[in-house]
């Protein structure tokens, strides 16, 4: 079955900062998979998306993500971190319903 | 163009209350969905909807019901709150049930359950 993970539950940064945040998954074929942001007390806002192509995606806000396939990775970065990106950040899979990951809460200092 | 609306934003309850979470878009979607959200869980699907009429459970269903008599409206149950269910819910949407579909999200409400 198809999952996503996020190994990291809260990330740090400082304000400026290059930033990384990780998602694997799991799935035999060519997965879909989407980068979710959860402004505190707000719903998910769709961040990116992969389908297929090239493997480095761009989205809003500045951040990018890039497919990996032999390490089973769509990792989100973002060059220089800003204060208001603060926020969770979820990865998500499909199959026959959609999969997020635990999510990774970001604080940035300034 | 209001997206997915979802009242009340904030709700106590009292062990065995019931009450309705009401979720409406205006975007002519097929598919609904709600989720659960709770720390270091992620969102977990409750129940979803590919359209008026049909409804089926995702993740943990347990004490929760679901109907769709229309294409807008998708509210979800809770017939005898308990603590367990304390949680920030979420009502999601999408064209179609699809792998490729994006799925817009409104802004939740928060549910204590005393």
């Amino acid at each position: 079955a198809q999952s996503v993970t996020q190994p990291d539950i809260h990330i740090t940064v400082s304000e400026g900062a290059s930033l990384e945040l990780r998602c694997n998954y799991s799935y035999g074929a060519t997965p879909y998979l989407f980068w979710y942001v959860q402004s505190p007390g707000q719903g998910l806002q769709l961040l990116l998306k992969y389908f297929s192509g090239d493997t480095l995606v761009q989205g809003i806000k500045g951040f990018e993500a890039e497919f990996k396939r032999s390490q089973s990775s769509f990792n989100l970065r973002k060059p220089s971190v800003h204060w208001s990106d603060a926020a969770e950040y979820f990865c998500r899979t499909t199959g026959n319903q959609f999969y997020f990951g635990t999510g990774t809460s970001l604080t940035v200092i300034p | 163009n209001a997206g997915v609306t979802q009242t009340p934003k904030f709700q106590v309850l009292k062990t065995g209350q019931s009450m309705t979470l009401q979720c409406a878009q205006d975007m002519n979607h097929e598919y609904m969905s709600w989720y659960r959200q709770d720390p270091g869980m992620g969102l977990r699907l409750i129940h979803y909807s590919v359209g008026a009429g049909i409804t089926d459970q995702g993740e943990v269903p347990n004490g929760y019901n679901v109907s769709r008599s229309t294409t807008e409206d998708f509210p979800l149950r809770l017939l005898s709150a308990a603590p367990s269910q304390t949680s920030v819910y979420f009502c999601a949407s999408s064209r179609r049930r699809g792998e490729k579909e994006k799925l817009f999200f409104g802004s939740g409400t928060q549910l204590s359950v005393l």
